[in-house]
């Protein structure tokens, strides 16, 4: 596609149940990044995935959060046991490996747990 | 550590020209940028600084002084559509990483 897609666009769940949310970079695009932003704050890291390299995974907020991603393409993030904390909008980047490195963001899935 | 900041919120009339400012503070400074983001909508790149000096890209303009770690983003002959968060984020050096640490943005109302 034209652009980084995500899916869904909105989820709603339970509490202490798990969600995965996928993101579809940009083709050609070897970099893809996962923030979350919860309302009224920035933009919070979470991890970042570059070609086959071992990923970045500083930003995970606890062990209930993990990535995958295959190859260069589809990632999925996904939340175990949820919490309400969880609740934001959860965003995928991606880039180019090179100069100014621009992400590219999706529009992000909006997780709501009740 | 790192920190961004901007003012929280903006107001601006149409026609008229609005500067935001960021200040950071950060080690392995390695380029600055500014996103868009309309409520409910993906962030959109608008620009990008890693020398001192300004850019100038339409309407937008972005400056950069790393000896300050100040930016400013300016708009000009501000439309209603400009209503929006508009974000600064930094990147820095270091390991394989090119994550973005982000402000918490700075809402702009453009009033007629």
């Amino acid at each position: 596609g034209a652009g980084v897609s995500q899916s869904p666009s909105n989820k709603v769940t339970e509490k202490g149940k798990d969600v995965e949310l996928r993101c579809d970079p940009i083709s050609g695009h070897t970099a893809l990044y996962w923030y979350r932003q919860r309302l009224g704050q920035g933009l919070e890291f979470l991890i970042y995935f570059q070609g086959n390299s071992a990923p970045d995974k500083s930003g995970l907020p606890s062990d209930r959060f993990s990535a995958e991603r295959t190859g260069e393409s589809v990632s999925t993030l996904t939340i175990q046991r949820t919490q309400q904390e969880d609740s934001a909008v959860y965003l995928c980047a991606s880039s180019l490996q090179r100069e100014k490195n621009i992400q590219y963001f999706g529009a992000g899935t909006r997780l709501s747990v009740l | 550590g790192q920190n961004i900041d901007q003012p929280t919120e903006m107001t601006a009339t149409e026609g008229a020209i609005v500067q935001i400012n960021c200040t950071y503070q950060t080690s392995g400074f390695n380029g600055l940028f500014w996103y868009q983001q309309h409520a409910g909508e993906a962030p959109t790149f608008l620009s990008y600084n890693v020398l001192d000096g300004l850019e100038e890209k339409g309407r937008f303009s972005s400056f950069l002084s790393r000896s300050k770690g100040y930016s400013y983003l300016l708009l000009k002959e501000l439309q209603m559509k400009d209503s929006a968060s508009y974000l600064c984020a930094v990147r820095r050096y270091g390991g394989a990483t090119n994550k973005l640490i982000f402000g918490t943005g700075t809402l702009l109302a453009v009033q007629p």
